[in-house]
């Protein structure tokens, strides 16, 4: 079974520029999670998606956005790059069982390390 | 919001000794799990916890599910070489509205 892919594994961007990231969840499963995980600060909860709706965000501002497609891919922009947003993002799938968050544990890909300068 | 306090934040042993991780929370979870971070790579599950009290083995590893829903453990027994990582703890309060919470990690370091 494939597992979760992210793409690219490094992106380089310059402040005030946009970034997308991609991410495949392992097949049958519907939602995909987004973390941030900078240096030293543990996995920050970004963004869950599932059905292609948007379910739940953290504490992050607007310009962090994202949109799931029908095949249960997802993709997260971030908007007006800061140098603070440098990290690595982890994307990670579950299954869901009658549409509610049951504890399913997430698996993760191994992420793509944003880096900007 | 809810805190999940990890401890320790890193820990340096010798291989073959035990390692004992612990998280707690400040509000009580119905479900919590532990994953172990290698460099460069996602987090991967080593084992997850459903019930209160509940006692979980994969292996050299052994977690417990805090009785009172506020805490759990993470055991390594005889530590080798590959053990080396950040491990997690990450926990779920129950209910359709989603809220997995990580701990800050725990980084080992084992000396051969």
């Amino acid at each position: 079974e494939a597992g979760v892919t992210q793409s690219p594994t490094h992106l380089i961007k310059t402040r005030g520029q946009q970034a997308t990231l991609r991410c495949s969840p392992i097949s049958g499963h519907t939602s995909v999670y987004w973390y941030q995980q900078a240096l030293g600060l543990g996995l920050q909860f970004l963004l869950w998606y599932d059905e292609g709706e948007e379910r739940n965000r953290g504490n992050f501002p607007p310009r962090f956005s994202g949109r799931q497609f029908p095949n249960y891919s997802s993709e997260l922009n971030v908007n007006a790059l800061e140098l603070e947003d440098s990290a690595l993002y982890l994307c990670a799938s579950s299954p869901l069982r009658q549409g509610k968050f049951s504890g399913s544990p997430l698996h993760f890909g191994n992420g793509t390390r944003l880096t900007v300068t | 919001g809810q805190q999940l306090n990890q401890s320790p934040q890193s820990m340096f042993i010798q291989e073959g000794e035990d390692v004992s991780m612990n998280c707690t929370s400040s509000s009580i979870f119905n479900t919590w799990l532990w994953y172990k971070q290698d460099p460069g790579e996602g987090p991967v599950l080593l084992i997850a916890l459903y019930k209160a009290g509940e006692l979980t083995s994969n292996g050299r590893l052994t977690a417990q599910f805090g009785i009172t829903r506020k805490d759990s453990f993470l055991n390594i027994s005889a530590s080798i070489p590959s053990d080396v990582g950040i491990y997690f703890c990450a926990g779920h309060s129950g209910g359709s509205n989603y809220k997995l919470t990580f701990g800050k990690g725990t980084l080992l370091t084992v000396n051969p």
